[in-house]
């Protein structure tokens, strides 16, 4: 089975911290994905790599940067928390069979920012 | 560009109701389709998926099937149960999206005893 495993279930930062959010799949797949979930509005796609140093910006990756130094383990950093990132962030991973990209998700990080 | 639209929750149905849960989309070509459950406290967990046309995605009971002519995915189930609670979320991927997913804003699932 794929595992996708996430470094922290909670996690509780202050304005202005650095936060890193930690990501790592053991199914060798290509890409990696970093998304917030949020009451009402879904998910949202912050940032995505198709490959080791590679990334893309997603629909929201204002106050978010990424990286992947290896291709199982891709984070994601917040430069300079703040109150409205306050979220759950979920991984997510995949490769495709045939031409179907089935995503495989972690358990999700619950951040809260005070 | 690709969308999915699915009915607002939340939904509240009483143990071995009949659920149906809408998903229309819209996409270039002809895109995969999938049904993801995230639990309370969990991540997102794929339920089911169709890749073409008049395919039937099952799993745990639950059905969908892929009509092409009404760019639906419903999802249904004929006997729901408690440990069916959960969020429920529609998504597609295409040729156009590449490797993403484009998903639905969830629907919340209550089931009572």
């Amino acid at each position: 089975d794929v595992k996708v495993t996430q470094s922290s279930r909670y996690l509780v930062k202050r304005t202005g911290e650095k936060v890193f959010l930690e990501c790592v799949q053991d199914m060798d797949h290509e890409n990696m994905f970093w998304y917030r979930q949020d009451p009402g509005l879904g998910l949202r796609l912050i940032y995505f790599s198709y490959d080791v140093k590679m990334k893309e910006k997603g629909d929201i990756p204002e106050g978010y940067s990424v990286s992947r130094e290896k291709k199982e383990r891709f984070s994601l950093i917040l430069e300079s928390a703040s109150t409205n990132q306050t979220s759950m962030y979920l991984c997510a991973s995949s490769s495709p069979t045939g031409r179907i990209y089935e995503q495989y998700f972690g358990p999700g990080t619950r951040l809260t920012v005070t | 560009g690709d969308s999915v639209t699915q009915m607002e929750g939340p939904v509240t149905l009483s143990e071995e109701a009949f659920l149906t849960i809408n998903c229309t989309y819209t996409a270039t070509g002809y895109p995969s389709l999938f049904w993801y459950v995230q639990y309370p406290g969990e991540g997102l967990q794929l339920l089911l998926k169709a890749t073409k046309a008049d395919d039937k995605g099952s799993n745990k009971g639950f059905e969908a099937t892929y009509r092409k002519e009404t760019t639906s995915f419903h999802l249904e189930k004929g006997s729901v149960q408690v440990s069916d609670s959960a969020v429920y979320f529609c998504a597609l991927s295409s040729y156009s999206s590449a490797s993403k997913i484009i998903f639905g804003s969830g629907t919340r699932l209550s089931i009572r005893p």
